[in-house]
């Protein structure tokens, strides 16, 4: 399987400040044939499930505010947001869906410094 | 809109078994590949299995590989998990979710699986 990991576990930031996730594979999910990295970015606030975020490692999901984008290929991903918001709190997970069994990263918690 | 609701969740004993349903509503069932994907409590998200459209194709995480089955009827837009062989390590949150393209797009609430004696 392939294993996801993010860095860091724990992200405290200002508020208006830039937060930066970074999430790494241990193969490549690009696949060459569409030119496609096979990555989400989910966020998830305490006692909700999950949210969809960002797909292909850079669509944003519709209703997503711009101040989230992703970038990377291959198996170096970063998720950032622009101007932390106090709503942004949440953990933030990376998925593969390159394989069938597909992974997600450990997580990354962000917070209020 | 997408909802999912999911069910049967509760308290089991070590190696009984127990089936976890998700009723699906807001969009056409039969035309999307589904998941499960559960969370121990205080923990990350684990992609447990996947099932296509039809139900022709489905995969399960390592862990769970024989355990664990995904089905789906489509006449009652209902997906399914049948747990057998529990064990404590099944302890989360079991959540249904809609797939797109590969990816997931969209979550149930959960439902809460406890396996203690």
């Amino acid at each position: 399987d392939i294993v996801m990991t993010q860095s860091p576990d724990s992200l405290p930031v200002s508020l208006g400040e830039r937060a930066t996730i970074n999430c790494k594979s241990s193969q490549s999910v690009l696949y060459s044939s569409n030119n496609k990295n096979y990555l989400a970015w989910y966020q998830q606030k305490p006692g909700q499930p999950p949210k969809l975020l960002l797909y292909w490692a850079s669509t944003r999901e519709s209703g997503v505010p711009d101040r989230f984008s992703g970038s990377g290929s291959g198996t170096d991903f970063t998720l950032t947001i622009s101007s932390l918001q106090a709503e942004d709190v949440a953990v933030y997970y990376c998925q593969q869906y390159y394989t069938n069994a597909r992974t997600f990263g450990q997580g990354t918690k962000v917070e209020i410094k | 809109q997408v909802q999912l609701v999911e069910s049967g969740g509760g308290a089991v004993q070590p190696g009984r078994s127990l089936r976890l349903s998700c009723a699906a509503s807001g969009f056409t069932f039969s035309r999307f590949a589904m998941h499960w994907v559960r969370q121990a409590p205080g923990k990350g998200l684990e992609w447990v299995a996947f099932i296509s459209y039809d139900g022709s194709d489905t995969y399960y995480a390592d862990s769970v590989q024989g355990r664990l089955s995904i089905s789906r009827d489509n006449s009652q837009n209902t997906l399914y998990l049948h747990m057998d062989s529990l064990r404590a390590e099944d302890t989360a949150v079991y959540y249904c979710a809609r797939g797109r393209d590969g990816y997931i797009s969209s979550w149930g609430q959960g439902t809460l699986v406890t396996v203690s004696s």
